[in-house]
């Protein structure tokens, strides 16, 4: 069976420091990686994915996530945190044998001024 | 251009009522997906519709649940015999196609069993 694990449900950080939010996955043929986001009030929009290629991704609002395959993991990382980073934060999977996209349970983001 | 959509936003109803939700997705997106979120979980997958296919009902919970897409456009899901634990929020994503590409996701329906 597939899943998805994202450590930590809440995550706090200072305005300025690193966000790091952890995702690992299981799957036993490649994935399709994917980090969306959900502001307050506000739909899931996509943050960055991975399909094939550098595993190194960038996406909107300076973040970054890296695929890697031996930990199986593909963690989101912004080097400066922002108020505006405060919300909901969802890894996903998906499968090229299958139909189905595999959310994780979701990170809340908090950012200290 | 118009994202997805979907109807109601908010709806409360009577345990043992039925409820129908809908979604209107991007022009030209052939792939459909239902969702539920839970409180406090992520999103649960409920079915899938690509094009003219048959859709991957895996995901969906009873038989109380069922969902169709028509002229692969709008879709509805269907919850009979509405339960407590139906409380949800029902999210709608459509896409240009399957598994690598982008899903736009609708705002929701608030769905609340008294």
């Amino acid at each position: 069976a597939q899943s998805v694990t994202q450590l930590g449900s809440h995550v706090s950080v200072s305005e300025g420091a690193l966000v790091l939010l952890r995702c690992n996955y299981s799957s036993s043929v490649p994935p399709y990686l994917f980090w969306y986001v959900q502001y307050p009030n506000q739909g899931l929009q996509l943050l960055l994915k991975y399909t094939t290629g550098a595993t190194l991704v960038k996406g909107i609002n300076g973040f970054e996530a890296e695929f890697k395959k031996s930990e199986t993991s593909f963690h989101l990382t912004k080097p400066s945190a922002h108020m505006s980073d405060a919300a909901e934060y969802f890894c996903a999977v998906s499968l090229n044998t299958g139909n189905q996209f595999y959310f994780g349970t979701g990170t809340s983001l908090t950012v200290i001024p | 251009g118009a994202g997805v959509s979907q109807s109601p936003s908010n709806k409360v109803t009577e345990k043992g009522k039925d409820v129908e939700l809908r979604c209107d997705p991007i022009s030209g997106h052939t792939a459909l997906y239902w969702y539920r979120q839970s409180l406090g979980q992520g999103l649960e997958f409920l079915i899938y519709f690509q094009g003219n296919s048959a859709p991957d009902k895996s995901g969906l919970p009873s038989d109380r649940f069922s969902a169709e897409r028509t002229g692969g456009s709008v879709s509805t899901l269907t919850i009979q015999r509405t339960q407590q634990e139906d409380s949800a929020v029902y999210l709608c994503a459509s896409s240009l196609g399957p598994l690598s590409y982008e899903q736009y996701f609708g705002p929701g329906t608030r769905l609340t069993v008294t």
